[in-house]
């Protein structure tokens, strides 16, 4: 069935520093990619999408681009902020076969330093 | 910016109790998922529903969960009889159109604890 692996956590950077989140992915049909984020005792929050390959989803600084060729969504960030510290989730949707349902990523902890 | 809202935010329950997790969502959305989180695993699909059924669901959702909208604006999940594997973070999401590039909005999700 469908899955998304992610870099292992937690991650700790400084301020300004780059960071990388891999997500990769397996799916039968041609799947919606999305990268959700969850603050701290806060609910999910879609923080960027993309529906087809070479689509770069981007969104308060962070971008992501969908790599067919790869199975891969990269969340890639030049310059983070104290304030993007939680769970960055990786998810697909897959229609074939009628489903709309998300399937995630195990989450990735992203913990950043002044 | 319209929310899902999700109550309670944590609710503790005696293993074989019945237990109601309750959600509101998006007022014109049409859509609506439940998901759960046990601790440190990742966040599973349960279920799918529109106009008024089940549109899709997981192994995980057996005859021990059932959902409901019982009125314009709810939307309920039910557990029968819990046991303790069924502690985990549950969220309810909801999206205005269905379609796999159309977003979820999740709620803050309702921590179970069962005892």
């Amino acid at each position: 069935g469908d899955s998304v692996t992610q870099m292992e956590g937690p991650v700790t950077l400084s301020e300004e520093a780059f960071l990388t989140i891999n997500c990769t992915y397996t799916a039968t049909g041609y799947p919606s990619l999305f990268w959700y984020v969850q603050y701290p005792g806060e609910g999910l929050q879609l923080l960027l999408k993309a529906t087809k390959a070479d689509d770069k989803g981007s969104n308060k600084g962070f971008e992501a681009t969908y790599r067919k060729e790869t199975t891969s969504f990269h969340l890639e960030k030049g310059s983070v902020q104290v304030s993007d510290s939680a769970v960055y989730f990786c998810a697909l949707s897959d229609s074939q076969g009628g489903s709309e349902k998300l399937v995630f990523g195990k989450g990735t902890k992203l913990t950043v330093n002044p | 910016e319209p929310e899902v809202t999700q109550t309670p935010s944590h609710q503790v329950t005696q293993m074989g109790q019945e237990v109601i997790l309750r959600c509101v969502p998006i007022s014109n959305h049409l859509y609506f998922y439940w998901y759960r989180q046990i601790l440190g695993q990742k966040v599973e699909f349960l279920v799918s529903f529109y106009n008024n059924e089940i549109s899709e669901k997981s192994e995980i959702f057996d005859d021990q969960f059932s959902v409901e909208r019982p009125d314009g604006s709810n939307f309920t999940l039910k557990i029968r009889s819990t046991k303790l594997e069924d502690s985990a973070m549950y969220f309810c999401a909801s999206s205005d159109d269905r379609g796999s590039n159309q977003p979820q909005h999740f709620g803050d999700g309702t921590r179970l604890s069962i005892l």
